[in-house]
């Protein structure tokens, strides 16, 4: 089955804490991006990778780290000097489509929350 | 700048009523313009898209769009709503150029509740 997966679902983390959300796809695309959702507030982009051992920061990159090793794999890093990262954090790819546009699909997402 | 505006947060419809999500957008050139469903803890998934050609989409679950340059729009419609359609829809543009090129900008979303 084709598709991208985060783990875990849900994420609990004290004060101070890092912590790493996995993203996997087996899609094989070449881009792959991270977005939080807030309520009321739709998505933001944290960061995203165009290829393999390349990323760019989104809209608010700040308190967060990223990698591209591999071309299925995305993890983010949410570290310390994040304020407020209680959210739902969304993980996507995308692919060109012929003579369209490149098409974003969405994993199923991490629940994050701040102890 | 390129945003996006869904103006209305939350609209309720009867099951069975006529629905049109609203969705303006600014943007220098010609957009891409995608619509995506939520359903409550899930991703999101794709309904439908538009690039170029015709300017009335039809997309998955009974879905259309038209887009009206003039009106800079991309109005989301379904002729018979169905309770499982309650869920939060979002319209995107996606970047057609540069270095975020695929990069897509998304509105708020409206969250659609279906009466019995």
């Amino acid at each position: 089955d084709g598709g991208i997966t985060q783990s875990p679902k849900y994420l609990f983390r004290k004060e101070g804490q890092n912590v790493t959300l996995s993203c996997e796809q087996n899609l094989n695309h070449d881009a792959m991006y991270w977005y939080r959702q807030d309520p009321g507030q739709g998505l933001r982009l944290i960061y995203y990778s165009q290829i393999v051992n390349d990323f760019q920061k989104g809209d608010i990159a700040e308190g967060y780290s990223v990698s591209r090793e591999k071309k299925e794999s995305f993890p983010l890093t949410v570290t310390s000097a994040q304020k407020n990262p209680t959210a739902f954090y969304l993980c996507a790819s995308s692919s060109p489509s012929d003579g369209g546009p490149d098409t974003q699909y969405f994993g199923p997402g991490t629940r994050l929350t701040v102890l | 700048a390129q945003s996006v505006t869904q103006p209305d947060i939350h609209i309720t419809v009867s099951e069975g009523a006529s629905l049109e999500l609203r969705c303006n957008y600014s943007y220098g050139a010609t957009p891409y313009l995608f619509w995506y469903v939520q359903s409550p803890g899930q991703g999101l998934q794709l309904l439908l898209k538009y690039f170029s050609g015709d300017t009335l989409v039809q997309g998955i679950k009974g879905f259309e769009a038209e887009f009206k340059r003039s009106q800079s729009s991309f109005n989301l419609r379904k002729p018979s709503v169905h309770w499982s359609d309650a869920a939060e829809y979002f319209c995107a543009v996606g970047e057609r150029y540069g270095g975020s090129q695929g990069n897509l900008i998304f509105g708020k979303g409206t969250k659609l509740s279906v009466k019995p």
